[in-house]
């Protein structure tokens, strides 16, 4: 399976946009790439995915480079709630159904008021 | 809309004891089916899912088990506990559509603690 590389941490300022980088620079031509975060004793939780085409919802924007090789998560006004572990994952489009994600370590982001 | 279910929230077993926990899933059908596992402080690791009634592959080899009696229902089990079996069990579903099955939807999860 293609991997992820995340920084484990990052901080932000409350109100101020946050770019979460993500590398996957052996991705294949028909993986997708999703974000999911995990905040303090929950389960994850779904947050965007996209193919080639940056793609944007009511939670955050994804950035994904010309060469795949990268993507960006952005959260465009950080709050308190959005403190959280954000994993950055690959999955393989190649027909089956059964959605199987691998999580990685993710990047804890830190929000300070 | 679709809700997910899991029970107990917290549970304190001795080692050597069996467990089951159990998962359901509300409005939605022949939903994809996952238990996940994290351990303190480390990333989650997938045990097993289902597509279907009494299908189930396994990720990890393990002292634990999954069954899928019913649609929604998936349950996690165990004849034994091991001090390593500790951790934050998570059951998740996904939409059975290809273009969906990746977009998975996590239940409240279960602290297990084996002493």
């Amino acid at each position: 399976d293609a991997k992820t590389t995340q920084p484990n941490s990052m901080e932000s300022n409350e109100e101020e946009p946050v770019h979460l980088p993500c590398n996957h620079s052996t991705i294949s031509g028909t993986d997708y790439i999703h974000w999911y975060r995990q905040l303090p004793s929950q389960g994850p939780e779904y947050v965007i995915h996209g193919l080639t085409s940056n793609v944007n919802n009511r939670m955050a924007s994804l950035a994904i480079a010309e060469d795949r090789k990268s993507s960006t998560l952005i959260l465009h006004r950080a709050t308190l709630r959005d403190a959280a572990v954000y994993y950055c994952i690959l999955s393989p489009n190649y027909g089956g159904s059964q959605g199987n994600l691998i999580f990685g370590k993710g990047t804890k982001l830190s929000v300070k008021p | 809309s679709q809700t997910i279910h899991q029970w107990p929230a917290t549970l304190v077993q001795p080692v050597g004891s069996p467990l089951s926990l159990e998962c359901t899933v509300e409005g939605t059908s022949n939903p994809n089916l996952y238990w996940y596992r994290q351990a303190a402080g480390r990333g989650l690791q997938l045990l097993f899912y289902s597509v279907g009634i009494g299908q189930i592959s396994s990720e990890v080899p393990q002292n634990l088990s999954a069954s899928r009696p019913q649609d929604r229902q998936f349950i996690l089990s165990s004849k034994k506990l091991l001090l390593s079996d500790s951790g934050f069990y998570l059951c998740a579903w996904s939409s059975p559509r290809q273009e969906k099955s990746y977009e998975q939807y996590f239940g409240p999860g279960t602290r297990l603690t084996v002493t």
